[in-house]
């Protein structure tokens, strides 16, 4: 069955990076793209941005453009983000997604909530 | 950007009655638009994409209709697991896909 497992709770300190992983199996990693999606405490849903697996490519929402990296590693079916530059405004539950290359996101990882906090 | 802009904020039914949750885009997307389903402490999940079809494993007692602009998640005989938060998602114009705020949908 397909799943996305993501990395564990992070605490970070104001202007520190974080890296958030999230680990695929059940389907061919190379054959969807991967979403990255953030939902602060109470709030709705942020996109991010995406990574083509296959090409390895990207496109950021401009919001977090410069701030944002996306990468992954084939070899482990697994995606990452790092997000630097850490204010307690980045504090949220960060979400990968997976898109069958027809828009909707269909399996979710779990989360990994990210804390900012000095 | 795409705004979307859902309706009602909060939603007050009873179980065994019907829902009835708007989404409205401030521009057409076709019907490039998804519904997600979101519990406490949960990740969201997928409900409908295409404006119309359910995903896989989704019971026909959800349905969603409409295109361009205004479009409704129909929730036939309300069930206690059915209580939650409700987005819609627009994916015809990106950067960036835009979610709308979400509808809390609540016992009453």
């Amino acid at each position: 069955q397909v799943q996305l497992v993501q990395s564990g709770v992070e605490v970070k300190k104001p202007g520190a990076s974080v890296r958030v992983s999230c680990q695929t199996s059940g389907y061919t990693f190379t054959s969807y793209f991967i979403h990255w999606v953030r939902q602060a405490p109470g709030q709705g849903l942020e996109w991010m941005g995406w990574i083509n697996p296959n090409r390895d490519t990207t496109k950021y929402a401009r919001k977090f453009q410069g701030r944002v990296a996306m990468a992954r590693d084939t070899s482990i079916s697994t995606a990452f983000m790092e997000l630097t530059g850490l204010t307690s405004d980045d504090t949220a539950v960060y979400y990968c997604a997976r898109e069958p290359l027809t828009g909707e996101f269909d399996f979710w990882g779990q989360g990994t909530l990210v804390t900012v906090s000095s | 950007e795409i705004v979307m802009t859902q309706s009602p904020a909060t939603l007050s039914v009873s179980p065994g009655e019907r829902a009835t949750l708007s989404c409205r885009a401030s521009q057409s997307v076709s019907s490039n638009l998804a519904w997600y389903q979101q519990k406490p402490g949960q990740a969201p999940r997928l409900l409908i994409y295409g404006a119309y079809t359910r995903a896989t494993g989704i019971s026909a007692r959800f349905s969603g209709s409409g295109s361009g602009t205004e479009f409704t998640l129909t929730i036939s005989s309300l069930q206690s697991e059915d209580f939650a938060v409700y987005y819609c998602q627009q994916y015809n114009n990106w950067p960036p896909y835009t979610f709308g705020q979400g509808t809390k949908l609540e016992i009453k």
